[in-house]
């Protein structure tokens, strides 16, 4: 059984660019969901994917935005970057919408200079 | 609010027991986590408790739950050196997304 993988491990990017973000869920686990981790903070909850579609969503502009496929690995976009964005992304594995435990991988740390 | 409220830093001796404390804030959530992160690292579940609990013991980790005043505690007993890290709450929310609220982190100090 895979654990949660992430890629890229860390990222450098400069305000008003674009980036992906991708993950790969745990081995039978059909829901991904994305978390931002401030430096300092708690994670806060991004969206969920749940076989392919956006299952909820937490307080994020639009310029977020993510993908599941057909095998349940995920993406997660992010336009015109801003410096507030500088994050530690962390996405969550489980089964049906989250019910069961959720797994995170190890995050990809994004910085916006 | 939304707000998960832990305290900020604890500093134990190694073999002490070590408590972790976190007020959440949703009657309603049907689980409440506790994920341990290293520096750099992504978050390791710890252990987890069902709302109509109020006790979970797992090898050196006790949690205590109680509902009336929204408290949840971890105990590690015998804590080591390699327990030093940033041990965050959680509570999972109800509804279809089942989204993870979590505390701003508990940073544990085992001194030698």
């Amino acid at each position: 059984e895979t654990g949660v993988t992430q890629s890229p491990t860390h990222l450098i990017k400069t305000r008003g660019q674009q980036v992906t973000l991708r993950c790969s869920s745990q081995s039978g686990h059909n829901t991904v969901s994305w978390y931002q981790q401030a430096l300092g903070q708690g994670p806060q909850f991004i969206f969920q994917y749940y076989r392919e579609e956006e299952n909820g969503r937490g307080n994020f502009p639009p310029r977020f935005s993510g993908l599941q496929f057909p095998n349940y690995s995920s993406e997660l976009n992010v336009n015109a970057l801003e410096l507030d964005d500088s994050a530690l992304y962390l996405c969550a594995s489980s089964l049906d919408q989250g019910v069961g435990e959720q797994f995170f991988g190890p995050g990809t740390r994004l910085t916006v200079l | 609010g939304e707000d998960v409220e832990q305290s900020l830093f604890l500093s134990v001796r190694e073999g002490d027991s070590s408590v972790i404390n976190c007020t959440y804030t949703d009657s309603s959530s049907t689980y409440l986590y506790w994920y341990k992160q290293e520096p750099g690292a992504g978050l390791q579940l710890l252990t987890y408790i069902f709302s109509n609990m109020d006790m979970k013991q797992d090898q050196r980790l006790t949690v205590l739950l109680n509902k009336k005043d929204k408290h949840l505690s971890l105990r590690i007993a015998d804590t080591q050196t390699g327990d030093s890290a940033i041990y965050f709450c959680a509570e999972r929310r109800g509804g279809a997304t089942n989204k993870l609220i979590f505390g701003t982190g508990t940073l544990l100090a085992v001194q030698p």
